[in-house]
């Protein structure tokens, strides 16, 4: 157990519809990410928080925002959703938002869209 | 463009074997590199951060090596069990690429 905690597990939602998948860092880690893992795909970068402000930005749709809350928990918002989102989606968690930390992976949410 | 790549794609070995793989990255804009392990159906679990050229890091039978000047690093594994059965990933945390992974499977 990494400590990173992810709701809800699993989520199933129709094409056009928007879901909210929450992501709890471990307790001390001030950095958040967000990563899609796409059939037959790699881990694929989405966004990075510190502390509340946005960190880093990868490959993320204009359909998809996200925010950390003053308790350093994240959400990812999915809008107008896409066949082509169902995924899994992983938030993960380090001690601070630099490269040399290693980061703490949640259970993923895995997403299907119909 | 920013290319993490891990060869072999899939590598299977007998118990007892020993086995290594290769990740390879650009040398440019190098800050750290992290591997990981990842069992199906489990998250990704970080094994090394390398920072340094010439590191090598150490963890029971799982030991990495760093080369920032050309730009890879190995992953060996020692003594191979069932259980070290997973995928390993290679990541630069430079705009946090990931590898696609080498799947290693190890037959009793």
């Amino acid at each position: 157990d990494s400590g990173v905690t992810q709701t809800p597990k699993h989520l199933i939602t129709a094409t056009g519809q928007r879901v909210t998948l929450r992501c709890s860092p471990r307790s001390g880690d001030l950095s958040v990410y967000w990563y899609q893992q796409s059939l037959d795909q790699g881990l694929q970068f989405l966004i990075q928080y510190y502390n509340g402000e946005e960190r880093a930005k990868g490959n993320i749709l204009e359909r998809f925002s996200a925010q950390q809350f003053p308790d350093l928990h994240s959400e990812l918002n999915l809008s107008s959703l896409e066949l082509g989102d169902s995924a899994l989606y992983f938030c993960a968690s380090s001690v601070v938002g630099g490269e040399i930390n290693e980061q703490f992976f949640g259970p993923g949410t895995r997403l299907t869209v119909l | 463009i920013l290319n993490v790549e891990q060869s072999p794609q899939s590598l299977h070995v007998q118990e007892g074997d020993s086995t290594n793989f290769t990740c390879s990255f650009p040398s440019s804009n190098f800050y750290a590199l992290h591997w990981y392990r990842w069992e199906t159906a489990k998250s990704p679990e970080a094994l090394f951060v390398m920072t340094l050229n010439g590191d090598e890091k150490k963890k029971g039978r799982i030991s990495a090596t760093l080369n920032t000047k050309e730009g890879y690093s190995y992953l060996y594994i020692k003594g191979s069990q069932p259980e070290d059965s997973a995928t390993y990933l290679c990541a630069s945390p430079y705009k946090y690429i990931f590898g696609t992974g080498t799947r290693l499977k190890v037959l009793a």
